[in-house]
């Protein structure tokens, strides 16, 4: 699998927005519409939040979005809930490996 | 709604060989659009992906292909992981998941994990 670069930790406030960013290359995020993002909770699985950049799964909250430019793609999650903290993990389609690209994922605190 | 279901040993002796069971239900193994995908997670790091198999072949990681076989078992409606001559490296939480990569890439259901542990 191929790299995708994500910042360690994002960290707000209850009620702020905070946004998430995941770095590709122009064989992944840069020429494909297939980014997906997961929320892992500790001892859980990883939850499909987003994906096709910026689609939302049935049940999952409003205060998700996904967004991309360029060979960045982004997750923002707005009116932060304490249930927000988790871990983030990118994923996206690579021309470049069958088994696609990964982040090493994000950790998100809220305050 | 799909649900996946791993089992398998959690203990597993240097040198042996890891097999893992996802059981599914909701979905066929054969469904169109759909593999099904081996991902572990060592603790306190990041997902690594395996592989996955579909109903016309498998498709592992570089790094493992040489100790790893995934197949699909249509009757049980079950996929299986088997993982050869693992070592301390290979002890982590072990996740299956369905990956639809028809027209798009994304895990949508994911089994709660399996831990395995290699130690003698």
């Amino acid at each position: 699998q191929s790299a995708l670069t994500q910042p360690a930790s994002v960290s707000a406030s209850p009620g702020q927005s905070i946004t998430i960013s995941c770095g590709g290359t122009s064989s992944d995020i840069g020429s494909h519409n297939f980014v997906s993002w997961y929320q892992q909770h500790p001892g859980k699985a990883p939850k499909l939040m987003i994906f096709d950049v910026g689609r939302r799964p049935s049940g999952v909250s409003g205060r998700f979005s996904g967004s991309k430019s360029g060979n960045t793609a982004s997750l923002t999650i707005s009116g932060l809930q304490s249930d927000d903290e988790a871990i983030y993990y990118c994923i996206s389609y690579s021309s470049a490996s069958t088994l696609g690209a990964f982040g090493g994922g994000t950790k998100v605190t809220v305050l | 709604q799909l649900q996946l279901q791993e089992s398998g040993a959690g203990l597993v002796r240097p040198s042996e060989t890891l097999s893992l069971t996802c059981a599914v239900s909701g979905r066929s193994v054969t469904s169109g659009g759909y593999s099904w995908g081996w991902l572990r997670q060592s603790p306190g790091k990041g997902l690594e992906f395996i592989g996955y198999t579909y109903h016309s072949g498998s498709f592992y990681n570089p790094s493992l292909r040489s100790r790893v076989t995934m197949s699909l078992d249509r009757s049980k409606n079950q996929f299986t992981l088997q993982m050869t001559s693992v070592t301390a490296a290979d002890s982590a939480v072990y996740f299956c998941a369905s990956l639809y990569s028809s027209g798009s890439y994304y895990f949508d259901y994911w089994g709660q994990g399996s831990l395995v542990t290699v130690s003698s």
